[in-house]
């Protein structure tokens, strides 16, 4: 069964405290992407990965770091979390249709709270 | 600022009911997707127009993509509450999202 896997689904934690959030794609796509959902705000990019080792900002990347060293996984870290991080989590990976038509499928997302 | 822009962003009615839900902006895009996502849950790809003026249905489900490729819209025929949830917008090979309408159907 093709599947985007995030874990955790839910994490609190403390301000400061490194924290990894882990993404796994079985479709064999080159694109991966990362992003925040908030009230209002929609999906916001994060990060955004074009194939193994290389990755771009995408709108609002302060705070996080990713890595892509293999095709089938792109992690999320927060190296120092702070409570404007506590958000809902969406790890896609994505599927192009053609030469301009991206689709993307997400994982189940992570919930996190920084306190 | 959204690059896409949707509207309305709350829209709540009753079974049976027809609705359009729109999306917006001032670029051009070589194509547009259409999710729809329910609590708990990552959203889940509807449709993609990629040719302007491109009309495509899904069941009771009719989406546009403007002539101009700048637009698109959403037009749900006789809602059901299984309808119910928030529909986003997504553009170009970045994939760029609305912010989204929040869909609610009453029984």
């Amino acid at each position: 069964e093709a599947q985007v896997t995030q874990n955790p689904r839910y994490l609190i934690t403390v301000t400061g405290k490194k924290l990894t959030v882990t993404c796994s794609q079985n479709m064999n796509h080159e694109y991966m992407s990362w992003y925040r959902q908030d009230p209002g705000l929609g999906l916001r990019q994060i990060y955004y990965s074009m194939n193994v080792e290389v990755t771009d900002k995408g709108d609002v990347p302060e705070g996080y770091k990713v890595s892509r060293k293999e095709k089938r996984n792109f992690p999320l870290i927060l190296e120092s979390p702070s409570p404007n991080q506590t958000s809902l989590y969406f790890c896609a990976s994505i599927r192009l249709v053609g030469t301009k038509a991206p689709e993307a499928f997400f994982g189940q997302g992570t919930r996190l709270t920084v306190v | 600022t959204q690059l896409l822009e949707q509207s309305p962003q709350f829209l709540s009615i009753q079974e049976g009911e027809n609705l359009t839900v729109y999306c917006n902006s001032s670029s051009v895009f070589s194509s547009l997707q259409w999710y729809r996502q329910e609590p708990g849950e990552g959203p889940v790809l509807l449709v993609t127009v990629v040719t302007g003026g491109e009309v495509k249905k899904l069941k009771r489900l009719t989406f546009q993509f403007g002539d101009a490729r700048k637009d698109s819209s959403l037009h749900i025929t006789a809602a059901q509450p299984g309808d119910t949830g928030l529909y986003l917008c997504a553009g170009g090979v970045r994939m760029r999202f609305g912010a989204g309408t929040r869909l609610t159907v009453k029984p």
